[in-house]
This record gives C-alpha cells, sequence and structure tokens, in this order.
C-alpha cells in the first residue's frame, strides 16, 4: 500500500509570492490534515479535511487556505508569503475524522523556505 | 487553545538505561491520547491510540499508561537502544475538535 505522498519535497520562494503545496492520502483514506513545523514549536494544526469539507481550522492567518478534491487529495496554499512562513509543512491522512479519528498517517513533508 | 505539555523537552541516555516521559493534557472533553515516534528525516509515525483511563499498551520495549481523570499519560522505553533516538509527541484529541500536539520530548541515546 503505498503511503502519503507530498510535493514538492523542497521549494525555496520570495517575499510576496504565493505557493501551493500537495499531499495525497493512502488509499481509501478520507481525512486529511495539515501541519506546520517550526524549530520549537510542535506540529502546529492548520487544517482538517474531510470528504471535501473543511472540518476544522488552527489559527492561521487567512493567507493560508486549502482545499480537497474528490479523490481524497488535498492542496494548502499560503499567498502573500512571509520569512515566518518558512518551514516543514506535515499532511497526514487517516480513515476517519472527528470522533472517529484513529492513528494518522504522515507525509515526508514539503520545506519551504522563503528568502 | 488546548494546553498539551510534554517533558522534559530533552533527554540524552545511554544505550541500556531505561526511560519515561510525561504527557499532560486536559482532562475535561478528552476522547483519545495519540503517541508518535518521530526520527530525524523520517516521517513521524504511531505507537498508540488510547482511548480508556487506566490504558495500558505496549509495543516491543515500548509502553504507555493512560490517566484522563487526572490528564496525564506515560511513555516509557524499557532498555533504550540508540535506534530509539527520536523525538516522542504525544497528541490529545477531544471530543468536539481534532489533534493537538505537544512540543515532543527528543530522545538521544547513545552507545
Amino acid at each position: 500500500k503505498a503511503g502519503v505522498t507530498q510535493t514538492p519535497r523542497y521549494l525555496i520562494k520570495t517575499r510576496g509570492q504565493q505557493v501551493t503545496l500537495s499531499c495525497s492520502p493512502i488509499s481509501g483514506h478520507r481525512s486529511v490534515s495539515w501541519y506546520q513545523q517550526t524549530p520549537g514549536q510542535g506540529l502546529q494544526f492548520l487544517f482538517e479535511y474531510f470528504s471535501e469539507t473543511q472540518r476544522n481550522k488552527g489559527n492561521f492567518p487567512g493567507r493560508f487556505s486549502g482545499r480537497q478534491f474528490s479523490n481524497s487529495r488535498s492542496e494548502m496554499n499560503v499567498s502573500t508569503l512571509e520569512l515566518g512562513d518558512s518551514a516543514l509543512y506535515l499532511c497526514a491522512s487517516s480513515l476517519g475524522v472527528g470522533r472517529a479519528l484513529n492513528e494518522q498517517f504522515f507525509g515526508p513533508g514539503t520545506r519551504l523556505t522563503v528568502l | 487553545i488546548l494546553n498539551v505539555e510534554q517533558s522534559p523537552q530533552s533527554l540524552h541516555v545511554q544505550e541500556g538505561d531505561s526511560t519515561n516521559f510525561t504527557c499532560s493534557f486536559p482532562s475535561s472533553n478528552f476522547y483519545a491520547l495519540h503517541w508518535y515516534r518521530w526520527e530525524t528525516a523520517k516521517s513521524p509515525e504511531a505507537l498508540f491510540v488510547m482511548t480508556l483511563n487506566g490504558d495500558e499498551k505496549k509495543k516491543g520495549r515500548i509502553s504507555a499508561t493512560l490517566n484522563t481523570k487526572e490528564g496525564y499519560s506515560y511513555l516509557y522505553i524499557k532498555g533504550s537502544q540508540p535506534e530509539d533516538s527520536a523525538t516522542y509527541l504525544c497528541a490529545f484529541l477531544p471530543g468536539y475538535s481534532t489533534l493537538t500536539f505537544g512540543k515532543g520530548t527528543m530522545l538521544l541515546v547513545s552507545p
């Protein structure tokens, strides 16, 4: 069974640009969550999608947005990039969501550097 | 904002030592507590998902306990090996929202 894949793996952008990251969950998983990890911080929750609907959203500015497609693949977009957006962005898939959330399976992450 | 605390922040032990770390979480609205292991240059991997007060789970030399009434979970590693070196994350799942992760405990096991 193929694992969670994320593209691209590495990205360098400059301030003010926008970026789109992609995540393909494990086949059959309908829930995708996105996290940001920066040095000294834990995994900060960004969004959770289930069946194309955003179920939960973390405490991030509106520059961060996401969506999920009918095949459960998900994208997140960050507009008007700031230096502080430099981070590892992880996506995770699971079978369920909310009280049905079981273990999450994480992708390798996208390392975003904003110059 | 939910508060999930892990201690210690980091730990350095010798091969063969047994060790344990703590995850503290809100004692109200508990639904589940997850433990993940995150090795350098890899993705986080689930160790345990715990739902019942008093639950005890074991995987090889690693075990975890859960106290939902007082809001803590312990992770134990018996006879640490260098391959146990990783960051161990806990995550709290309340009944009304999604996972909130702690900042992790970084474990280094020297041969």
